[in-house]
């Protein structure tokens, strides 16, 4: 079956500007994970849907990062005044539910100039 | 307390050589522990995991190290091949959470044909 996909897979816009990136999970996985991953690091956690309510924001570095899953499936990132320091891959996952395995989509490359 | 910290940054092994990745963490909660496959351009693809109740788990090529007392585990491939140069993550998470992953920051891993 299909596994996660994000769009758009890359995304250029500039500073100030505010980007929607979304995240379309596998069908029937409850959980949902936003991270960011800058270059040359590990993935780092932003937040965690479970089914339609952030279950867990620990992870989002500022009130300018916000994110929805509306109808417990698709989920947008959101970002206001864009600053150069947020350009990063964005990586959605989802899994049936904790403890089970992540699956991770393809990213969506942010580039802030 | 919270950080998994991964060696070496990079690594090259010639081919049917044995790849070997460490990672340690410091919070004694998480019993979790994957390791990601990542190539260029691609998400994070979960390859192996253990939990702390046993000390090795082996998955084909690829076998988990597993030291609870030293708070230490380690990935090892076998008869390595070119088409496993990829990075590699090892990460950890903790039960009875949300199950969000604490990332390494990776292994740059090189097979040389």
């Amino acid at each position: 079956g299909a596994g996660v996909s994000q769009t758009p897979s890359n995304k250029v816009t500039e500073k100030g500007k505010y980007v929607e990136l979304r995240c379309d999970p596998i069908s029937g996985h409850t959980a949902l994970y936003w991270y960011r991953q800058s270059l040359g690091q590990g993935p780092e956690f932003l937040i965690y849907f479970q089914g339609t309510g952030a279950a867990d924001d620990s992870g989002l570095p500022n009130d300018r990062f916000f994110a929805v899953r509306p109808e417990g499936s698709v989920s947008t990132l959101k970002i206001q005044r864009t600053e150069r320091g947020d350009s990063a891959v964005y990586l959605c996952a989802s899994s049936l539910g904790p403890p089970n395995e992540q699956f991770f989509g393809p990213g969506t490359r942010l580039t802030v100039l | 307390q919270q950080q998994v910290k991964q060696s070496p940054q990079s690594l090259i092994v010639q081919k049917g050589g044995i790849s070997i990745i460490n990672c340690a963490y410091e919070n004694t909660a998480f019993d979790y522990f994957p390791w990601y496959q990542q190539f260029p351009g691609k998400g994070p693809a979960l390859l192996i995991a253990i939990r702390p109740d046993v000390s090795e788990k082996k998955e084909g090529r690829f076998t988990i190290s597993f030291n609870k007392s030293a708070k230490q585990f380690s990935l090892h491939i076998m008869d390595s091949q070119p088409g496993d140069s990829a990075t590699y993550f090892c990460a950890a998470s903790r039960q009875g959470g949300t199950y969000k992953y604490i990332f390494g920051t990776g292994t740059r891993l090189k097979v040389l044909a």
